[in-house]
C-alpha cells in the first residue's frame, strides 16, 4: 500500500514550457485534491475532484488544467510555465460523502522549479 | 470564508518538556479539525483528525482537543523528543464545503 504517490520529484523547467505532473493514490478514495505551497501563503489549493469525471477549481487555477483519469490517477499540467509557478506541488486524497470524516492524505510532492 | 491561524509560528523547548500547539479558526460550524506534521522537504503526514461531535483524539504522546464554541484546538505534546521537530499544521472544514482550509504553520524545535 504505497498510499498517495507523485511523479517527478523534482523539475525544472524554462518560462514557456509546458510539463503535467502526475499523481495516484491506491486507498480506493473518491476525492483528489492539488495543492501548492509557497514560503509565507501557506497551502493553497489549485483544483480538486470531489468524484471520477468530475473537476472544480480551487482559490488559484489560473495557469492550469486537471484531468481526473480514472478514480486512482489525477493529473496537474501547466500548459505554459512562469516563474510565479515555482513552487512545492502536492497532491492529496480523501474518502467523500462522509464529511465529518474527511481525513486527507498527502503524497510527497513535486519541487518546481521555472526559470 | 474560514480562517485558521496558528500561533506562534515558530517554537523552541528543551527535550523533555510539555508542550501544547494552538489553532484558532472563525468558523464554529466546523465538519472536523486534523492536524498534520512536516518535515523538511517532505509531504505532509496526517496525526489526528477529530470530528465536530468528538472534544479530543489521542495517538501516543500526541493529544488533540476541540472545543468549537471558542474556536480552538489545541496538539498537546507529552514529554518532547528531538524527533519531534517538524512543522505542524491544524486544518479545518466547514461551512457546506468539505474541502479544509489550512494553518500556516507552527514551526518546532525540540533540543537536546
Amino acid at each position: 500500500n504505497a498510499g498517495v504517490t507523485q511523479t517527478p520529484k523534482f523539475q525544472v523547467l524554462k518560462t514557456g514550457q509546458s510539463m503535467t505532473l502526475q499523481c495516484a493514490q491506491d486507498m480506493n478514495h473518491n476525492s483528489m485534491y492539488w495543492y501548492r505551497q509557497d514560503p509565507g501563503m501557506g497551502l493553497r489549493l489549485i483544483y480538486y475532484s470531489a468524484s471520477e469525471g468530475t473537476t472544480d477549481k480551487g482559490e488559484v487555477p489560473n495557469g492550469y488544467n486537471v484531468s481526473r483519469l480514472n478514480k486512482r490517477e489525477f493529473s496537474l499540467r501547466l500548459e505554459s510555465a512562469a516563474p510565479s509557478q515555482t513552487s512545492v506541488y502536492f497532491c492529496a486524497s480523501s474518502v467523500y460523502g462522509l464529511a465529518s470524516y474527511n481525513e486527507q492524505f498527502f503524497g510527497p510532492g513535486t519541487r518546481l522549479t521555472v526559470l | 470564508k474560514q480562517e485558521v491561524t496558528q500561533i506562534p509560528a515558530a517554537l523552541s523547548v528543551p527535550e523533555g518538556e510539555n508542550l501544547v500547539l494552538n489553532c484558532s479558526f472563525t468558523d464554529s460550524a466546523i465538519y472536523n479539525l486534523q492536524w498534520f506534521r512536516q518535515d523538511p522537504g517532505k509531504g505532509l503526514t496526517s496525526l489526528l483528525l477529530i470530528q465536530s461531535s468528538q472534544r479530543e483524539q489521542t495517538s501516543g504522546r500526541l493529544n488533540a482537543s476541540l472545543d468549537k464554541s471558542s474556536g480552538r484546538s489545541t496538539l498537546y505534546i507529552a514529554a518532547s523528543q528531538p524527533g519531534d521537530s517538524a512543522t505542524y499544521l491544524c486544518a479545518s472544514a466547514s461551512g457546506g464545503s468539505y474541502i479544509p482550509t489550512f494553518g500556516r504553520g507552527t514551526s518546532l524545535i525540540v533540543h537536546p
